[in-house]
């Protein structure tokens, strides 16, 4: 089934491990995107990526890293977890052919926990 | 920066219809989308505005008024179903989506 997948579903972890959140898409789709979610704060923009190869900051980068090597995977690491951390994080992507929409499709989400 | 409001909850009766407005100020405009988030999923695409007007999709509809800075979404004869949250979420000048916090809407039989 095309789409988006996450991995894993949800984490409890130990403030100062490191973490890396798993994004894949089989859309081909050229950009991708990390947003985190709070409650009564909407979705915020972490990390994105135009195409593979490249990365840029959003709203929210700071103790949030990315890579993009191929079209396909766009994982999020957390070099050393702090409480404040804990959120849904949101893997999307879109095609970014330069016209129409562009319309961003979502992932299934992880929860983490940051004890 | 970015500024997207929208209520933060309503309710209303199955069969009924529901207007969830959304009023921005950003640093430019690329089109306004609405998504729909059922609690403990991902969001899903409702609708894109980039032209003043509105426009239909089944029971859902939406309106865009760019010189005012104002959106709308419909939701017409409405179903247990539809109880899920509604985000707002303009693009910007640099292109990229500025989210409101969403509106939770609740039906009740």
């Amino acid at each position: 089934i095309a789409g988006i997948t996450q991995a894993p579903t949800s984490q409890i972890l130990a403030a100062g491990r490191r973490m890396t959140l798993r994004c894949t898409q089989d859309m081909r789709h050229n950009a991708m995107y990390w947003y985190r979610q709070d409650l009564g704060l909407g979705l915020r923009l972490i990390h994105y990526s135009n195409t593979a190869g490249t990365t840029g900051k959003g709203e929210v980068p700071d103790g949030y890293s990315v890579s993009r090597a191929n079209t396909d995977d766009f994982p999020l690491t957390l070099a050393s977890a702090v409480p404040s951390q804990t959120s849904v994080y949101f893997c999307a992507s879109s095609d970014k052919a330069g016209d129409g929409a562009d319309t961003q499709y979502f992932g299934p989400g992880t929860r983490l926990t940051v004890l | 920066g970015q500024n997207i409001d929208q209520p933060t909850e309503m309710t209303a009766t199955e069969g009924a219809i529901v207007q969830i407005n959304c009023t921005y100020q950003t640093s430019g405009f690329n089109g306004l989308f609405w998504y729909q988030q059922h609690a403990g999923e991902a969001p899903t695409f409702l609708s894109y505005n980039v032209l003043d007007g509105l426009e239909e999709k089944g029971r859902f509809s939406s309106f865009l008024s760019r010189s005012k800075g104002y959106s709308y979404l419909l939701l017409k004869e409405l179903q247990m179903k539809d109880s899920a949250s509604y985000l707002c979420a303009v693009r910007g000048d640099d292109y990229k989506l500025s989210f409101g916090a969403g509106t939770t809407v609740t039906v009740r039989a």
